[in-house]
């Protein structure tokens, strides 16, 4: 059982689609963050969020927009995408104050642009 | 800037087997490091960590050393089971306050009977 939830599990949109891929932590924690995974490159750190304040955005395309209502949500709208965006999309978040970083992840959404 | 590297896959081995998979890092200050596991269809789960020189974590049967000389925690296991085949990632984490962790590309590991 996971502290960390995501919806859907699996997409496939077109390129002039727009969705929103949604992650929710059951864990009490304070930073949220978003990642791709592709086969054969390393995890790719996408956002940051600590306090729902956006603390790293590593040069993501604009077609990715991120959004921190709160602590425990944190959503990824997507629009216009390319093939080359298919991927896992993890969502994992830590307790930061207790300097233990460590991170706990979602099951992924298996996104697939067409 | 802060990196890791692990041996490449995909690493196949026989039930009982010993099983080691290195990683060794590149890092500003001190990191904590981490080892990561991935089953199919999941998403990483935490396997064992260490925050300083010489510290030992280890869970489930798999261990790894934080080796400050040789800046590497290689992760091991006396005798792996089929349960065992999954993606493993080694990561680091400054201690400065910094959220963010540095993964390696991961090692497919598979067990069979």
């Amino acid at each position: 059982e996971t502290g960390v939830t995501q919806t859907p599990r699996h997409l496939v949109m077109g390129m002039t689609n727009k969705k929103s891929l949604k992650c929710e932590q059951h864990l009490g924690h304070n930073a949220m963050y978003w990642y791709k995974q592709s086969a054969k490159k390393p995890l790719e750190l996408m956002f940051v969020y600590n306090f729902k304040e956006q603390t790293e955005n590593n040069s993501v395309p604009s077609r990715f927009s991120p959004e921190c209502p709160n602590s425990s949500h944190l959503f990824l709208h997507l629009h216009t995408l390319q093939p080359e965006d298919s991927a896992l999309y993890l969502c994992a978040s830590s307790q930061t104050r207790d300097f233990t970083y460590e991170q706990y992840f979602g099951p992924g959404t298996r996104l697939t642009v067409t | 800037g802060d990196s890791v590297t692990q041996m490449e896959g995909p690493v196949t081995l026989s039930e009982e087997a010993f099983l080691t998979i290195n990683c060794t890092y590149t890092a500003t200050g001190y990191p904590s490091l981490f080892w990561y596991v991935q089953y199919p269809g999941e998403g990483l789960q935490l396997l064992l960590k260490a925050t300083k020189a010489d510290d030992k974590g280890s869970n489930k049967g798999f261990e790894a050393t934080y080796r400050k000389e040789t800046t590497s925690f290689h992760l091991e296991k006396g005798s792996v089971q089929v349960s065992d085949s999954a993606v493993y990632f080694c990561a680091l984490s400054t201690n400065f306050g910094n959220e963010k962790l540095t993964f390696g590309t991961g090692t497919r590991l598979t067990i069979i009977p």
